[in-house]
């Protein structure tokens, strides 16, 4: 089976510029994430799907951040604008269901000079 | 709300020597507990789960057992390697309640020759 995969591994932005980082989850995994990992905060929650629907979209990142669900097999995380501070790993996981272990993808490090 | 501590990084220790990662959780439910590990370039991965109190789960030499009256999870081995070098994280997550799974910050494990 294949993992969760994601495109693209790295990316590097200017200031402002809008970027669209992609995911594929496992095959028949209802639930999808996205987090940001950084050295400092470890992973933090960006957003979390179920069935493709929107479950929790973390308060902090509404602003700039927003993840869609296109299809059961792929979803995306916008950045826009893009700053500086949002330099960081951008992990896609997915599960069969809530509680359960996630599956990580390879992740896609993200830097915005 | 469930949240997880773990030991603060970086843990640095020579080959052949002990670890103990602890974990400590708060919940009100009855959660199943992970354990993953995340090597340098990659995604988190599940290193062992136990959804049980009072059980022990193991994988590659590491073990943990839930303690559910004293809420902690410390994650052990007895004798590290190198290619034990990696960032630990431990994780709550409740199936039955329908709760997603929680992390803790992780910590960065480097073990030198």
């Amino acid at each position: 089976d294949a993992g969760v995969t994601q495109t693209p591994r790295h990316e590097v932005a200017e200031k402002g510029q809008t970027i669209i980082l992609k995911c594929e989850p496992v095959s028949g995994h209802n639930d999808l994430f996205w987090y940001r990992q950084t050295k400092i905060q470890g992973l933090e929650l960006l957003s979390y799907f179920r069935s493709k629907s929107l479950m929790e979209d973390g308060g902090a990142f509404k602003d700039r951040f927003k993840a869609e669900m296109l299809n059961s097999s792929f979803s995306t995380l916008k950045i826009q604008p893009t700053e500086p501070k949002d330099s960081a790993v951008y992990l896609c996981a997915s599960s069969l269901e809530k509680g359960i272990e996630q599956y990580f993808g390879p992740g896609t490090r993200l830097t915005v000079l | 709300g469930d949240s997880v501590t773990q030991t603060e990084g970086p843990v640095t220790l020579s080959e052949g020597t002990s670890l103990t990662v602890n974990c400590s959780y708060e919940t009100k439910q009855y959660p199943t507990l992970f354990w993953y590990v995340q090597y340098p370039g990659e995604g988190p991965q599940l290193l062992f789960k136990v959804p049980k109190a009072n059980e022990k789960g193991s994988n590659r030499g590491f073990e943990a057992t839930y303690n559910k009256e004293a809420t902690s999870f410390h994650l052990q081995k007895a004798s590290v390697q190198e290619s034990d070098s990696a960032v630990y994280y431990c994780a709550l997550g409740d199936p039955n309640s329908g709760t997603y799974q929680r992390f803790g910050t992780g910590t960065k494990l480097q073990v030198v020759p």
